[in-house]
């Protein structure tokens, strides 16, 4: 079964550094792009960008360039997301999912990891 | 950047009745490059539909999708109980990717 597998939820204060994990199983990690999804309360989904396990070419939203980083330990099949600085307004659900499709880089997302929950509150 | 506008906001409906939720693209979409998701509360989105009418493994047949170029439509022929959720939209024929803002299906 293909599965992705993310991290708990974390509570952390305004400024403080997070980095949140989603681990892939049933599948050639490598052979597919890993993107990551934010859902504010409430909210509606937003692409955030995009890596290669396999050689971590990363690809971001416009919207997310310089306010987050994207990485992969293609070793122990985990894709990453990192903050440096959260705001209170990073506070959403983040979920990874595997690129499906036929163009480099662009596709549909399938499976969905289950989310984690980050919350920035002083 | 492509943007999706769906349509309705909000769609209330019963059991066994059909449901049309539309799916508007600012400009065209690549070779039909259209996905589909549902989300129910306190899960994950689940794939539906991908390449604007070819359905994910294990979904119903109720479910259908159609269009190209700017108009897409999700169709979910007779509505079950399990079908009440949140519907999105999704191009992938063009960076940046681009989720619309979604069909909430309630029970009327």
């Amino acid at each position: 079964e293909v599965q992705l597998v993310q991290s708990g939820a974390e509570v952390k204060k305004p400024g403080e550094s997070l980095k949140i994990s989603c681990k892939g199983s049933g599948y050639s990690f490598t052979s597919y792009w890993i993107g990551w999804v934010r859902q504010m309360p409430g909210k509606g989904l937003e692409w955030m960008g995009i890596i290669k396990p396999a050689d971590s070419d990363t690809r971001y939203s416009p919207s997310f360039q310089g306010q987050v980083t994207i990485s992969a330990d293609k070793t122990i099949s985990t894709a990453y997301l990192q903050w440096s600085s959260l705001k209170a307004s990073d506070t959403a659900m983040y979920y990874c999912a595997r690129l499906l499709g036929y163009s480099f880089a662009l596709g549909w997302f399938d499976p969905w990891g289950q989310g984690t929950q980050v919350t920035v509150s002083s | 950047e492509i943007v999706l506008t769906q349509s309705p906001g909000t769609l209330s409906l019963s059991a066994g009745e059909r449901a049309t939720l539309s799916c508007r693209a600012s400009q065209s979409v690549s070779s039909t490059y259209l996905a589909w998701y549902q989300q129910k509360p306190g899960q994950a989105p689940r794939l539906l539909i991908y390449g604007a009418s070819s359905r994910a493994t294990g979904i119903p047949d109720r479910f259908s999708g159609s269009g190209s170029g700017t108009d897409f439509t999700l169709t979910i022929s007779r509505l079950e109980p399990e079908d009440f959720a949140v519907y999105y939209c999704q191009q992938y024929g063009t960076s940046p990717l681009t989720f619309g803002g979604g069909t909430k299906v309630e029970i009327k």
